[in-house]
């Protein structure tokens, strides 16, 4: 049981360029979460989807798309890199998607946008 | 505003020693408050969650307490390890059940 896995740990983008942070969870969780955290803040929600083929905007959505084809995998998607998109990228997920339910994070993916 | 204010920002205590770390939150209306251990280059892993009705809640060494009248809870730590050397993070849920308000952490480092 892996848990919530992330993929890659690190990468280096130019400004303009495009990726995908892939997540995948083997809990068979409905909600599925994705976050960012910056140095001197607290984690701010990207997107989340409360199960297969749904996406919903969270906090800080401009600059990022989502997808949700499988309900084990959770896709996040920058279509052109910008320096402020420069952080640490961290999926979750959870059985429900009240606030008590406890969200499994991943080991998250360090971005760096040049 | 809902806000969540952990103090101090950081920490640094010998092994061995007990510690407490604080967290202030405005959110209203609230329902729960969990604390998340994250160490250097991993997720965050929960530590406890209390309910609006409840005072404090153990997990080992861990304690925390909640005061929702004055709106504040405390994690303190026992016996503290070089293990225990982390980032503990204060989440706040409202009472809607999905609004989660994170709080910037506190960077604990024990020392031998």
């Amino acid at each position: 049981n892996a848990g919530v896995t992330q993929t890659p740990k690190f990468r280096v983008l130019k400004t303009g360029q495009s990726m995908t942070l892939l997540c995948a969870q083997d809990m068979n969780h409905e909600y599925m979460y994705w976050y960012r955290q910056d140095p001197g803040m607290g984690l701010r929600l990207i997107h989340y989807s409360v199960g297969e083929g749904t996406t919903a905007k969270g906090e800080v959505p401009d600059g990022y798309n989502v997808s949700r084809l499988k309900k084990q995998n959770f896709l996040l998607g920058l279509e052109s890199a910008a320096p402020s998109q420069t952080s640490v990228y961290f999926c979750a997920s959870s059985y429900s998607g009240q606030g008590w339910d406890t969200q499994y994070f991943g080991p998250g993916t360090r971005l760096t946008v040049l | 505003k809902n806000q969540v204010e952990q103090s101090p920002q950081s920490l640094i205590i010998l092994e061995g020693k007990n510690c407490t770390l604080q967290c202030n939150y405005t959110v209203s209306p609230f329902s729960n408050l969990r604390w998340y251990k994250q160490d250097t280059g991993r997720g965050p892993v929960s530590l406890t969650i209390m309910t609006f009705s409840e005072n404090t809640k153990s997990n080992g060494r861990y304690t925390a307490t909640l005061d929702a009248d004055t709106k504040q809870s405390s994690l303190h730590i026992t016996a503290s390890q070089l293990s225990d050397s982390a980032s503990y993070i204060c989440v706040v849920i409202g009472q809607a059940g999905t609004a989660l308000i994170f709080g910037k952490g506190t960077t604990l480092s024990v020392s031998s």
